[in-house]
């Protein structure tokens, strides 16, 4: 597609499931992120995802957090036995994944944990 | 890792007035992007600039990668400015490749 996709665009669950969240990011783009932005606040670095290459899973705030990347493409980020401060949007955004390449973000996932 | 700083934090402006934007970091960056989040939350790409300066319309950045500051100017601002506007650099220990947001300025243009 034309720019990064983000499915679904809202979620609402109740606490303790498991939700996945998906990104399809630009054909092409090999660099792959995720973030988190909980109301009024700034942007959190989640995971980060460049080619075969190992992904930098520092930003993971606990273990029930998981991602991956299937292909070089699409990911999938999983939240188990979801908590109420899980509530955020969660962004995806993709780049060409040289260190000068810019970063496009998709419209988001808002997640609601009731 | 590297500190992004943001200023101001909020700013109010009437509608035609000008305002800058001042993004601080604390390492070198090889990358450093402007974005304007709508009100509807969608994050949109303004600017790629981890050095010199552009125009774009209304809208003009300079960086300055030397002392470690980036500048986003908005003239004749409108009421479609409002929102938040973050700065992002690259954090060189990933090889500028991970993204590292501002707190972001929040502005409104009243009519």
């Amino acid at each position: 597609g034309a720019g990064v996709s983000q499915s679904p665009s809202n979620k609402v669950t109740e606490k303790g499931k498991d939700v996945e969240l998906r990104c399809d990011p630009i054909s092409g783009h090999t660099a792959l992120y995720w973030y988190r932005q909980s109301l009024g606040q700034g942007l959190e670095f989640l995971i980060y995802f460049q080619g075969n290459s190992a992904p930098d899973k520092s930003g993971l705030p606990s273990d029930r957090f998981s991602a991956e990347r299937t292909g070089g493409s699409v990911s999938t980020l999983t939240i188990q036995r979801t908590q109420q401060e899980d509530s955020a949007v969660y962004l995806c955004a993709s780049s060409l994944g040289s260190a000068y390449t810019e970063a496009f973000f998709g419209q988001g996932t808002r997640l609601t944990v009731v | 890792g590297i500190q992004v700083e943001q200023s101001p934090p909020d700013l109010i402006l009437q509608e035609g007035a000008n305002s800058t934007l001042r993004c601080n970091f604390s390492d070198s960056v090889n990358n450093l992007q402007w974005f304007h989040q709508n009100p509807w939350g969608q994050l949109i790409n303004l600017f790629y600039i981890p050095s010199g300066t552009k125009q774009n319309g209304r809208l003009s950045a300079t960086t300055v990668a030397t002392e470690r500051y980036s500048l986003l100017y908005i003239s004749s601002s409108q009421t479609t400015d409002s929102g938040v506007y973050f700065c992002a650099v690259g954090e060189r220990r990933t090889g500028f490749q991970k993204l590292v947001f501002g707190t972001g300025t929040r502005l409104l243009v009243s009519p």
